[in-house]
């Protein structure tokens, strides 16, 4: 297990249709998190579960944006009736849960570039 | 207010020099952790560099060292010997909270482009 996956590396849809992303998350790792980075932007929180609990939403999950991680292994992101500005980089990362190990911090993935035309 | 601030959009440095990456933060809570990450053209996030609020030295990680100043709330990233491979994104991030709280919510600023010159 080298790192925290994610397919597709990019994707071109057009408006209104929907799209999912998928995230492998390193195996031992039990907490999941996924953030979106538009252009200039630092990555911004999206939502995260533990196991296969979604423990946190931000305001920035429409209800267009729906992820879940069925088995507490991988994890999918739809988004359904795309818009424009849904385009950015859609970043997954994984970690183990708090005080498991250094450095505290995530392991990201090579993320998921939705342009949305 | 901004949690995290980077006030250089890019940076220039010739190979082989050291270079200063700036970050400032805000928060309350007394126990925070504050984070590096570099992104290259591939979009990746990587891990460079960690330092706890209660760390009383500064976090070293080979050529990568992090200016710890806690009444400043400064978090420079400090480069030495820079090498062509270390163009990309730079990332300061902060965590909120101690690090065996529940919820590791990470919150990011907006980066600093360095550029590394041959």
């Amino acid at each position: 297990d080298t790192g925290v996956s994610q397919d597709p590396r990019h994707k071109i849809t057009k408006r209104g249709q929907n799209v999912t992303f998928r995230c492998d998350p390193i195996s031992e790792h039990n907490r999941l998190y996924w953030y979106r980075q538009t252009l200039g932007q630092g990555p911004e929180f999206l939502t995260y579960f533990q196991n296969e609990a979604q423990l946190e939403k931000s305001r920035l999950l429409s209800d267009r944006f729906s992820a879940e991680r069925p088995k507490g292994s991988f994890s999918t992101l739809e988004i359904q009736r795309t818009e424009q500005g849904d385009s950015a980089m859609y970043l997954c990362a994984s970690s183990l849960a708090a005080g498991q190990g250094y450095p505290y911090g995530y392991t990201f993935g090579s993320g998921t570039r939705l342009t949305v035309v | 207010a901004q949690k995290i601030t980077q006030t250089q959009p890019g940076m220039f440095v010739q190979e082989k020099e050291a270079v200063t990456l700036d970050c400032t933060y805000d928060t309350s809570d007394p126990s925070y952790g504050l984070f590096w990450y570099k992104q290259p053209s591939s979009g990746e996030m990587i891990f460079l560099i960690y330092q706890g609020s209660y760390d009383q030295q500064n976090a070293t990680e080979g050529r990568y060292s992090l200016n710890f100043q806690k009444a400043r709330k400064s978090a420079n990233l400090v480069i030495s010997a820079s090498q062509l491979g270390d163009s990309a994104m730079y990332f300061c991030a902060m965590r909120e909270g101690p690090p065996s709280g529940g919820y590791q919510k990470v919150t990011f600023g907006t980066g600093t482009k360095l550029q590394v010159i041959p």
